[in-house]
């Protein structure tokens, strides 16, 4: 079993809308989890931390239930530079290492 | 956020030949940085551990004797692709980590990443 699996999409959505990305982890001892977005050829960056208690951060919302090993994303008023694939992240419990979900590719469309 | 700075960006190179690639931490010392390796498509695999002062920690099915790794200060790592063969051409991001704590303590930054092709 993959240490941590997203839906690859693609989600193809109209400007404005509301879109959600959801994914899950193996390891119930990780601690830290990240949604980290890659645009095409270029490298990973940090979008937000995912806290136990949610984080918001303007259009977009973190949540992490840490019984399911569920973690997902909200991004409302979605604009058209939202476009790119947002990567599920998870450090792997007692090291430094984090370890990647393929990625949800997201395109928003005029 | 943290500045990671990846040289070269892009490298076009012979079979045979070797490449380094430097990754620096430019606002912060990173005792630890790790090196991805990105084919397309898929996701970031993580090819090694860089631990500075020390020797590099390499995950499964990746070759030390091919892929060098030098963390000689608390602000640079280099790779070092030796030998390098066609199957080798990627996208090689590198990534610090800042010394957080609490939550945030495994926060990576990323360079900008190289890309390889070899002819």
């Amino acid at each position: 079993r993959k240490e941590v699996e997203q839906d690859p999409g693609p989600f193809n959505v109209p400007e404005g809308a509301t879109v959600a990305f959801n994914c899950t982890y193996s390891n119930s001892a990780s601690q830290s989890f990240f949604w980290y977005r890659q645009d095409c050829r270029k490298e990973p960056k940090l979008l937000m931390s995912v806290y136990s208690s949610g984080n918001e951060d303007g259009r977009f919302t973190a949540q992490l239930n840490r019984a399911s090993q569920y973690i997902s994303l909200l991004i409302r008023d979605s604009k058209l530079s939202d476009s790119a694939t947002y990567l599920c992240v998870v450090n792997a419990a007692g090291a430094n290492n984090l370890f990647f979900g393929t990625g949800t590719r997201l395109t928003v469309i005029p | 956020g943290a500045v990671v700075s990846q040289h070269p960006s892009w490298v076009i190179c012979k079979s045979g030949t070797s490449v380094k690639i430097e990754c620096r931490s430019l606002d912060f010392q990173a005792t630890t940085m790790f090196w991805y390796r990105q084919f397309p498509k898929q996701s970031l695999m993580l090819m090694a551990t860089s631990n500075e002062g020390s020797k590099a920690t390499y995950e499964q099915g990746v070759e030390k004797d091919k892929f060098l790794i030098n963390h000689a200060s608390l602000t640079l790592s280099t790779l070092t692709v030796t030998s390098a063969h066609p199957e080798d051409s990627s996208f090689y991001i590198c990534s610090a980590r800042a010394l957080g704590s609490g939550r945030d303590k495994n926060i990576q930054y990323f360079g900008a990443g190289t890309r390889l092709s070899v002819l």
